[in-house]
């Protein structure tokens, strides 16, 4: 059973324009929520989180949203940059401190 | 800036082997975790250790792992009779809290089993 799903598995944006990764969740316990990055050869990368008490997080030119009615969250990257081309995983935190991670989507930033 | 390593980066073993995987997690940090990601599958949990003690561990983690902070500065994860379904990135993550703190993780061990 998949708790948190991305149902994206890929997307591709042009240079400058906004990325969008979306992220479903099942179980409404969850109430911690984390975007992680990952390049090839490498280990998953925090990028940015939110807390279930709240609906938008902003760090720069990364913003994740929380509707906690749909059990969904998003990512928004404005403006991409090809830099930003990578697979992006979106985690819930149990209370144990392990994160369940949805499948992730390739984002491919085209310049 | 402080990071988690992990080695070797890749393993190649045959089944039935046993491989250690080593980790060596932040230094300030307390709690310690284990994932795994088969090849075009998502990133799964494996372990969590804290205290000298697994804190909790998913249904992957069978009677054939293991768990060890043997010197203080090393985490290790055993795999006593590996399968060819073992074969995957292992990745190690440390954070200070188990609550609203990231976890930070090494870069993965590439484990093949033929």
């Amino acid at each position: 059973d998949q708790q948190v799903k991305q149902n994206s598995p890929s997307l591709s944006v042009q240079e400058g324009r906004i990325s969008i990764l979306n992220c479903d969740y099942t179980n409404s316990m969850f109430d911690y929520f984390l975007w992680y990055k990952k390049y090839p050869a490498e280990g998953p990368t925090f990028l940015i989180s939110i807390s279930s008490i709240k609906d938008k997080n902003e760090d720069g030119r990364f913003t994740v949203f929380l509707n906690k009615s749909a059990k969904h969250l998003s990512l928004h990257i404005v403006p991409s940059q090809p830099g930003d081309s990578a697979v992006y995983f979106c985690a819930a935190l149990e209370s144990q401190g392990n994160l369940i991670f949805g499948k992730g989507t390739k984002l491919s930033v085209k310049p | 800036e402080p990071e988690v390593t992990q080695t070797p980066s890749h393993q190649v073993t045959q089944m039935g082997q046993e491989v250690i995987l080593r980790c060596v997690p932040i230094s300030n940090h307390l709690y310690f975790y284990w994932y795994r990601q088969i090849l075009g599958q998502k990133v799964e949990f494996l372990v969590s250790f804290y205290n000298n003690e697994i804190s909790e561990k998913s249904e992957i983690f069978d009677d054939q792992f293991s768990v060890e902070r043997p010197d203080g500065s090393n985490f290790t994860l055993k795999i006593r009779s590996t399968k060819l379904e073992d074969s995957a990135m292992y990745f190690c993550a440390s954070s200070e809290a188990p609550a609203r703190t990231e976890a930070f993780f090494g870069q993965g061990t590439r484990l093949t089993v033929v």
